[in-house]
């Protein structure tokens, strides 16, 4: 599974817009990213999944460019119940029965 | 529709102690996933099943072993419980369709002492 990385933490304050970046250079040409969230005492929550471009939904755009190595989470207008761990995790294909392999994510903290 | 539920919610065990985790899904997913979670880290897999009466290892088998006699069961056991293992479980389950989403239980806080 490929290797990511992404910034242990970051702090926001209350409609603001969080861009969390990830670092994913040795991605498969198979792989799709995806994007989890953790709240404290829950299992993680599925965001958002995208293999090329930008893919947007209810809660969060995910920007993906040409060369696949990075990708970038988009919070728009967060709130405090926004606060939690977010996981960048790529893989997850037919071919490896679609694994997750969870680091230890960015801890996204929004301030009033 | 309770999704992904586990069972027990808690669980104290003393070393050399034997229990079983269960975790059951409405979904008639086929895939089904066992991860721990220690503090500050994220998940790790343990083991994982592509269907009914299949299982296969993850990153951190050792310890542990797991059954799924029925498609919407994923029996996870240790045999004899070891202060390591303390930990919170999470099962998952998926079923590829649109998106490869893999659903989350509310976790299992076990504590070996």
């Amino acid at each position: 599974l490929a290797k990511t990385t992404q910034p242990i933490s970051m702090d926001s304050y209350e409609g603001q817009e969080v861009n969390i970046t990830c670092s994913h250079n040795n991605i498969a040409t198979n792989d799709y990213i995806t994007w989890y969230q953790q709240f404290p005492s829950q299992g993680p929550r599925f965001i958002i999944q995208g293999y090329k471009t930008k893919v947007t939904n209810e809660v969060a755009s995910l920007f993906i460019p040409a060369d696949r190595k990075s990708s970038t989470l988009s919070l728009p207008r967060v709130s405090l119940s926004d606060t939690a761990v977010y996981y960048c995790l790529v893989g997850a294909t037919p071919s490896n029965d679609y694994k997750l392999s969870f680091g230890a994510g960015t801890t996204v903290t929004v301030r009033a | 529709n309770a999704g992904v539920t586990q069972t027990p919610k808690f669980r104290v065990l003393k070393t050399g102690q034997s229990m079983t985790l269960l975790c059951a899904q409405d979904m008639n997913h086929e895939y089904m996933y066992w991860y721990r979670q220690d503090p500050g880290m994220g998940l790790r897999l343990i083991h994982y099943s592509v269907g009914e009466g299949t299982t296969a290892k993850g990153e951190v088998p050792d310890g542990y072993n797991v059954s799924r006699l029925k498609k919407q069961n994923f029996l996870l056991g240790l045999e004899s419980a070891a202060p390591s293992q303390t930990s919170v479980y999470f099962c998952a389950s998926l079923s590829p369709g649109a998106t490869y989403e893999q659903y989350f239980g509310p976790g299992t806080r076990l504590t070996v002492t």
